[in-house]
C-alpha cells in the first residue's frame, strides 16, 4: 500500500543540537513537503521539492534545511535546534496533478 | 501570497446539530483548488473534500462544500453532527505550487 513513512516518531534534543527528520514515500509521487503543526497556526510549510535534487523554500524556512536525495526520500535538517522548533512535523507527498496530499504519521520533536 | 483564513479556532456542538466551518482564501490566481482535510488525534491528516469548480457542490462522507470564487469561500457543512466528527479540520488552497493550509478549526461534538 502506498504510504508516507516518517522517522523517528518522537525525538528529544537539546538546544543547539543537530537533528534530522526522515521521510520516505512509496507513492511514486514527484512532490514532497515538510510542514510543522502548531496550535493556532495550523500546518505551516517549511520546504518542499518537485523531485530528486530539487528544493523549494516554503513560508517558515528559517532554521531548517532540507534535502531530497531520491524520489522517495526527503530529509529535514535542524543544525542548531532551538526551543522554538519544538513542534509536530508532518511530511506529505503528492502527484504532479496535486489532486491529493498523502501525509505521514508525524514526528514529534521536543527541543529542551 | 496565498493565504487561507479559518476564523473559528474551536467549534463546540451538540450531537445532531448542523455543522458549518468557515473557510475563506486570498489568491491572485484564478485557478484556485480548495481542499478540506480532517485530522483525527494520533492519525495523519487525510483528504475529506476538494474542488476547483465554481458554484458546484461537492460531497463526501456526509460533509459538503461549495466553492464560491466570487466570495473566495469554501465553507464545510454537515446536516447533523456525530460524536465521531470530533477532529481538527483544515482548509487548504493550491494554485501553482505547494498547498497552503489554514490555522485549522477544532470541532468538538458533545452528546
Amino acid at each position: 500500500e502506498a504510504a508516507v513513512t516518517q522517522s523517528p516518531r518522537n525525538k528529544v534534543t537539546v538546544t543547539g543540537g543537530n537533528v534530522t527528520l526522515s521521510c520516505r514515500q512509496t507513492n511514486s509521487h514527484n512532490y514532497m513537503y515538510w510542514y510543522r503543526q502548531d496550535t493556532g497556526h495550523g500546518l505551516r510549510l517549511i520546504h518542499y521539492s518537485y523531485g530528486a535534487g530539487n528544493l523549494q523554500i516554503g513560508d517558515v524556512p528559517d532554521g531548517y534545511k532540507a534535502t531530497r536525495t531520491t524520489q522517495e526520500d526527503f530529509f529535514l535538517l535542524l543544525e542548531l535546534a532551538s526551543p522554538s522548533q519544538t513542534s509536530l512535523y508532518f511530511c506529505a507527498s503528492s502527484d504532479v496533478g496535486c489532486s491529493d496530499y498523502t501525509f505521514g504519521s508525524g514526528t514529534r520533536l521536543l527541543v529542551i | 501570497g496565498d493565504s487561507v483564513t479559518q476564523k473559528e479556532g474551536l467549534v463546540t456542538l451538540t450531537e445532531g446539530l448542523p455543522v458549518m466551518l468557515n473557510c475563506t482564501y486570498q489568491t491572485i490566481y484564478s485557478n484556485a483548488f480548495l481542499f478540506w482535510y480532517v485530522h483525527y488525534l494520533n492519525e495523519s491528516p487525510r483528504l475529506l473534500l476538494k474542488s476547483s469548480t465554481d458554484n458546484k457542490r461537492t460531497e463526501h462522507q456526509g460533509f459538503h462544500a461549495t466553492l464560491h470564487k466570487s466570495s473566495s469561500s469554501f465553507h464545510l457543512q454537515k446536516s447533523s453532527a456525530q460524536l465521531s466528527d470530533s477532529a481538527l479540520y483544515y482548509c487548504a488552497l493550491r494554485n501553482n505550487n505547494a498547498p497552503r493550509f489554514g490555522a485549522g478549526t477544532k470541532l468538538s461534538v458533545k452528546p
